[in-house]
């Protein structure tokens, strides 16, 4: 079975600068897909970058990107210019795809505060 | 953009109630929905998955008797807890995968707060 795992229960940031979340997975297949959810106090689930196992290059959204090591099997999510609206659960997922497209593996979240 | 409409955002009821919880796509077919489960301060766990027209797939550990999902059209997903307790009390999240776009990211609602007293 897949397993994903963030080994920082919390993390916090000041206004403006960089952080990065951890996460490594485990799994049998080659061609998955890796995502970054955030999860504010309104619990709605946001998506906020997509890696596709496949595609070596990293995947960036605005100041979102991720360091994607397909042989470590680790995907951190790095967030540039913190900014307050950053504040939240972070969640790594992962989705082997294929006729299992859709059936997400969590990891266990980040919260991540940003100070001013 | 996609929307999924998950309906009521809050319950709370009496100990050996049953209690149905909907997950709507609003613009959009949806031939596989999922439902998650999320305590507190907690990571989601996927219950099941629903499949429109046939009988949904549940994970490990979940039970079929407790949680009863219907995926009858292809827009509309229902999770009913049945002779609900205390134990069921938790953060219900639906999502969906939009027909005809393979591999695309889900979309997801916005949850339900379940609480039995």
């Amino acid at each position: 079975a897949q397993t994903v795992t963030q080994s920082q229960p919390e993390m916090s940031v000041q206004e403006a600068e960089t952080v990065t979340l951890s996460c490594t997975y485990d799994t049998s297949e080659s061609d998955y897909y890796l995502f970054w959810y955030k999860q504010p106090p309104s619990r709605q689930m946001i998506l906020v970058i997509r890696q596709e196992a496949y595609k070596q290059q990293n995947a960036t959204e605005n100041r979102f990107s991720v360091n994607f090591q397909k042989a470590a099997k680790s995907f951190s999510l790095k967030i540039s210019d913190s900014q307050l609206g950053d504040a939240a659960m972070y969640f790594c997922a992962y989705n082997a795809g294929g006729t299992s497209y859709g059936k997400l593996t969590f990891g266990q979240g980040t919260i991540l505060t940003v100070h001013p | 953009g996609a929307v999924v409409s998950q309906h009521p955002s809050r319950v709370i009821c009496k100990s050996g109630t049953s209690v149905k919880i909907e997950c709507r796509s609003l613009d959009f077919q949806a031939t596989t929905m999922f439902w998650y489960r999320q305590f507190p301060k907690q990571s989601l766990m996927l219950m099941a998955t629903s499949n429109e027209g046939s009988k949904a797939t549940y994970e490990q550990g979940v039970e079929k008797d407790k949680f009863l999902i219907n995926h009858a059209s292809l827009t509309l997903s229902t999770l009913t807890v049945t002779s609900a307790h205390p134990e069921d009390s938790s953060f219900y999240i639906c999502s969906a995968l939009e027909e005809g776009f393979s591999n695309q990211p889900q979309h997801f609602g916005d949850g339900t707060r379940l609480s039995i007293l």
